[in-house]
């Protein structure tokens, strides 16, 4: 079936370096979007990529959508604290639109 | 955008207890979704409520163990039944506002249950 898979799984970083997140699908997606769920909380929706090699800027978060909508990037430079959390990657079920698939995070602390 | 309620916020459930938990949308939404997340876990789908029809679940997820109620476009149930240790976790209602493949997922703030 379809798969979402992102890496690295963690990553410890101290503040002011920069974090890159990769995710891939197994299959093309029509969109692929990014959540944040800080700990204790609930994810919430960052942003919404369609086009293919599209590139969104959010103050200090890139992200990225590759060529063959297969693959996607969050990048964020000089992390801060207020970064902490879990960013998790998310793309429709191509084959019904029915559900969200969900990759499994990345999990981010950064050291002050 | 939609504003999700969902209650409890947490609850402490003895084994072989069922527990029902509530989300309240502020609009109208064609389609819901009850996630559970594991901690440190991703989110796993259990099932889309529709209103008016049967909820579709997941694989490994039934209808015994997990009924869900959806009597109107802003209001849904999900029932953990016979609770058992494997069933702590954290369950978590969601919306699309808009299309599927096009809209993005607004959460509740989550029911973290814990099954002694």
């Amino acid at each position: 079936g379809q798969q979402v898979m992102q890496i690295p799984q963690y990553q410890h970083v101290q503040e002011g370096e920069d974090f890159t997140t990769y995710c891939n699908s197994s299959t093309t997606l029509s969109n692929i979007q990014w959540y944040k769920q800080r700990p204790g909380g609930h994810p919430v929706f960052l942003i919404q990529l369609v086009k293919s090699g599209e590139v969104k800027k959010q103050k200090r978060l890139t992200f990225q959508f590759g060529e063959a909508k297969k693959n996607s990037s969050l990048h964020i430079t000089a992390t801060q604290t207020t970064d902490v959390g879990t960013y998790f990657c998310a793309g429709p079920r191509w084959t019904s639109y029915d559900k969200v698939i969900f990759g499994p995070g990345t999990s981010l602390s950064v050291i002050p | 955008s939609a504003v999700i309620s969902q209650k409890p916020s947490r609850d402490i459930c003895q084994r072989g207890t069922s527990l029902t938990i509530q989300c309240q949308v502020d609009s109208q939404v064609t389609m819901m979704f009850w996630y559970r997340q594991q901690p440190g876990q991703s989110l796993t789908l259990i099932a889309t409520a529709n209103q008016g029809s049967e909820a579709t679940y997941e694989s490994g997820f039934v209808i015994d163990k997990f009924p869900i109620s959806r009597p109107n476009l802003t209001f849904s149930t999900l029932t953990v039944s016979n609770m058992s240790p494997e069933d702590s976790s954290i369950y978590l209602c969601s919306v699309v506002v808009g299309a599927l493949d096009t809209g993005e997922l607004f959460f509740g703030e989550g029911s973290r249950l814990t099954v002694l």
